[in-house]
């Protein structure tokens, strides 16, 4: 597609529920990147893939958050067992290999739990 | 590791006056800086990059920025500021001559443009 897509852009769950977050990037872009914005703060780096290498999870801030990337295209982001302190905006992007060409963001979801 | 500060979590300027909206970096390897800016409940947009060449680069809406080698330093700057630039910015820093791909972001600044 011409821009990066997540859905849902809102998302209200309970505390405890499990959450999917998707991403959909800029067709022909190889990495991939989740990003975690909390109110007030900058963006948390969360998890990269790129191409087919092995997915960067250094940023995770539990497990209970998982992230998978099919066929090197769309993206999702799990959360399990959700608690309030993981209520943020979730931002996925894209860039080609290196970032030569900078970072393309999706507009995010805002994630609330209740 | 990589690192970014933006030490003004807000600026204030007067419409029409300069802004100026600071950024220092820290990385191991040749740097690639950016600048993004984003507006209430949208994803952040490009402004502009340095990649390599010329220290001053410009982007997106009259915003140009100057990459400072020795200082460390990605300055953001406009010669004259409107109130719609009222946004939040962020610097970012990758190093992938360092050995990392991935992007780190400064805390965001918040830029005010009084009318």
């Amino acid at each position: 597609g011409a821009g990066v897509s997540q859905s849902p852009s809102n998302k209200v769950t309970e505390k405890g529920k499990d959450v999917e977050l998707r991403c959909d990037p800029i067709s022909g872009h190889t990495a991939l990147y989740w990003y975690r914005q909390s109110l007030g703060q900058g963006l948390e780096f969360l998890i990269y893939f790129q191409g087919n290498s092995a997915p960067d999870k250094s940023g995770l801030p539990s497990d209970r958050f998982s992230a998978e990337r099919t066929g090197g295209s769309v993206s999702t982001l799990t959360i399990q067992r959700t608690q309030q302190e993981d209520s943020a905006v979730y931002l996925c992007a894209s860039s080609s290999t290196g970032g030569r060409g900078g970072y393309t963001f999706g507009s995010g979801t805002r994630l609330t739990v209740v | 590791a990589q690192s970014v500060a933006q030490p003004e979590d807000q600026v204030n300027v007067a419409e029409g006056n300069p802004l100026t909206v600071k950024c220092t970096y820290s990385v191991s390897g040749n740097p690639y800086l950016f600048w993004y800016v984003q507006y209430p409940n949208r994803g952040l947009q490009f402004l502009l990059k340095y990649i390599t060449g010329d220290n001053l680069v410009k982007g997106s809406y009259g915003f140009e920025a100057e990459f400072n080698k020795s200082q460390t330093s990605f300055h953001l700057k406009k010669p004259s500021a409107l109130v719609s630039d009222s946004a939040l910015y962020f610097c970012a820093v990758s190093s992938p001559s360092g050995g990392s791909y991935i992007p780190t972001f400064g805390r965001g600044t918040s830029l005010i443009v009084h009318p």
